[in-house]
Parts: structure tokens; sequence; C-alpha cells
């Protein structure tokens, strides 16, 4: 089956330091790929869609200066947290569906999350 | 905006028993999926099942169903002969039908299974 790889699965970095987490998937091609995030105990709520070759879709409240994302190939996603604070400590998920499918045969692949602690 | 309802933040069924869970969702969309998506302590998103909005008939996956009305905008996932395996967090989701919308979950509800 589509597999998402996403990498690191778990990153603890200084406050004020950049952290980049890559997104891929290794058997099909995504034009599209959804960046959501995780609290302890709560839903996934979308922060972004990240569009190949084009600008990234923010969520309202996301701030796109914080959460750079770079969507340079059709296998390949990053989410950069810049400056990052305690605040941003969370679980972070991507998600894509293979573009080469159909909508109603195609549903959401996840990757296996990155949980981000800062100190 | 498509919004996402799981009333039941936590359910308990024993080993072998069947549960229900349930979800509520409000679109003004004709055409949809709706998802179950599974998530152990692991934190990996499994999907359980989906269902297309325009097939009228239930979704089934071995011991996992749906019951699928659309007037009542209703998703419940019913869990058969309950295994150890099954106890995780479970979340309903929607995806409008076009081409790489994203995906809405409910909050989750819980799932214990006792031995």
């Amino acid at each position: 089956g589509a597999v998402v790889s996403q990498h690191p699965s778990r990153v603890i970095c200084k406050s004020g330091t950049s952290v980049k987490i890559e997104c891929r998937s290794l058997d099909f091609q995504a034009t599209t790929m959804f960046w959501y995030r995780q609290f302890p105990k709560q839903s996934l709520m979308l922060m972004a869609t990240s569009n190949e070759g084009s600008k990234a879709t923010y969520e309202q409240g996301v701030e796109k200066d914080k959460f750079l994302i770079n969507h340079a190939s059709l296998t390949l996603s990053t989410l950069t947290v810049t400056s990052a604070h305690p605040e941003d400590s969370s679980f972070y998920i991507c998600s894509a569906r293979d573009a080469g499918r159909a909508s109603y045969n195609s549903p959401l692949h996840f990757g296996n999350g990155t949980r981000l602690t800062v100190t | 905006a498509q919004t996402v309802t799981q009333s039941q933040p936590e359910m308990s069924v024993q080993e072998a028993e069947t549960v229900t869970l349930s979800c509520t969702y409000d679109t003004s969309e004709s055409d949809y999926y709706l998802f179950w998506y599974k998530q152990p302590p692991s934190r990996q998103m499994i999907l359980v099942i989906r269902q297309e909005a325009y097939k009228q008939q239930n979704a089934t996956e071995n011991r996992f169903s749906v019951n699928f009305q659309k007037a009542a905008k209703s998703f419940s996932l019913k869990i058969s002969d309950s295994q150890l395996g099954d106890a995780a967090m479970y979340f309903c989701a929607y995806r409008s039908a076009p081409d790489n919308n994203d995906m809405r979950f409910g909050a989750g509800t819980r799932l214990t299974v006792k031995p």
C-alpha cells in the first residue's frame, strides 16, 4: 500500500531555533500534502495545505512566517518551524493522497508523525 | 464550513462484544467522503473504513461496519467481536469530493477494550 514517510519521528530543540520536518510519499506522487497538528488528547487540526510548485494555503490563525512549508517535488513536502517556542511543542502529522488515483478510491495516507519538544 | 462531531469522548466494551461509536457531521455538500481512522498509542493514523456519500450501501470491512444515514448526517462505526487490539482513539473524518480537499476530523473517541 501507499506509504508516507515522515522524518524525524522525534525532535527536541532549544527555544529560538528552527526545526525542519520532512514528509515523503514513497511509492506515489502527491501534488498536495496536508500538515496537521495534534495536541495531547485532542484531535488533528489542519494547519496548511501544501501544493507542489506553488504557495501553501494556511488555515486561519496559523502563522505563515512561523510555519514555513515547501513542496518542491511531487514526493516531498517540508514544514519548518522557525524560531520555535515551547508553545510550539506538539505532534505534527503530514498526509498525502495519491494524485494518480481517482478521489473515490484514494484516501489520505498519513505519516507516523513528529513529536516536537521545544525547551 | 464542514464540522464533524463525536459526542462520546470515551467508550468501553468487553472483549468479544459489540460497540458502536457515534459521529455526526454538518455540510451543505451533496457529494463527499466519510472515514473512520484509528490512532493507537503509536500515534499512527490507520484507516479503518470509508464511505462514499453517493453510495447507499453501508461499507463493511471484516469486523467493522458503518451505519450511514445521509439525511440525518450520521455516520456511526460498529465494531463486532471486539479485540484487545481495537483499543485506540477513533476519529471520524469528512472530506469533500473534489480532488485534493483536506480532511476534517472529529474530536475523537477513546475506546477501551476490557478482557
